[in-house]
């Protein structure tokens, strides 16, 4: 089974700290994906990756960046963490090709708390 | 670019009775349709696909969903309800050689005894 694992479940962090968001994956996946959920909004892309070094914006790329160096990882930084950050974060991989790229598995999701 | 509309953000059923969220989609090409289920405090987990095969989708925990191309509609049904269905229901579309998805806002799924 595909395994999608984030580094923490839940995270409280103050007003203008850096954030880390890890995601790691071990099926050898070429795309990964970060979204965050907010109610009512459903799941809105910030970045994606598919590709080691390689990212492209989403929707909603504004105050967050992200770092992929290997193929298995991909991070999420929040670069001075404000309230409006409070969200949950979700991280999905998928393959690259075919009708099967488009099939997305989600990591467990991280609770942001920006204080 | 594509987009879903699901019907209503919340749902509320008996124990045993018919489960129906509803969701459309606009895209200009074919498309790829899913519906993901989210358990409280989880991720997303993949319930069924439409990829261009069957229009008649069956999935997991009895759900199944219809693609029906004249509505632009992709909705999921279950005969009977069950309390472990009361979950966050999300439909998604996507095309060939696009790989992000685009997601409704979701429905809250209630399952009364």
């Amino acid at each position: 089974d595909v395994k999608v694992t984030q580094s923490s479940r839940y995270l409280v962090k103050r007003t203008g700290e850096k954030v880390f968001l890890e995601c790691v994956q071990d099926m050898d996946h070429e795309n990964m994906f970060w979204y965050r959920q907010d109610p009512g909004l459903g799941l809105r892309l910030i970045y994606f990756s598919y590709d080691v070094k390689m990212k492209e914006k989403g929707d909603i790329p504004e105050g967050y960046s992200v770092s992929r160096e290997k193929k298995e990882r991909f991070s999420l930084i929040l670069e001075s963490a404000s309230t409006n950050q409070t969200s949950m974060y979700l991280c999905a991989s998928s393959f690259l090709g075919g009708a099967a790229a488009n099939e997305q598995f989600f990591g467990p999701g991280t609770r942001l708390t920006v204080l | 670019a594509q987009s879903v509309t699901q019907l209503g953000s919340h749902v509320s059923v008996s124990e045993g009775a018919l489960v129906l969220l509803r969701c459309n989609y606009s895209s200009s090409v074919p498309p790829y349709l899913f519906w993901y289920v989210q358990y409280p405090n989880q991720g997303l987990q993949l319930l069924l696909k439409y990829t261009s095969a069957a229009t008649l989708v069956k999935g997991i925990n009895g759900f199944e969903a219809e693609f029906k191309k004249s509505e632009t509609s992709f909705h999921l049904t279950k005969p009977s309800a069950h309390m472990s269905d009361a979950a966050e229901y999300f439909c998604a579309v996507s095309v060939t050689n696009d790989y992000k998805l685009s997601f409704g806002a979701g429905t809250t799924v209630t399952v009364r005894a």
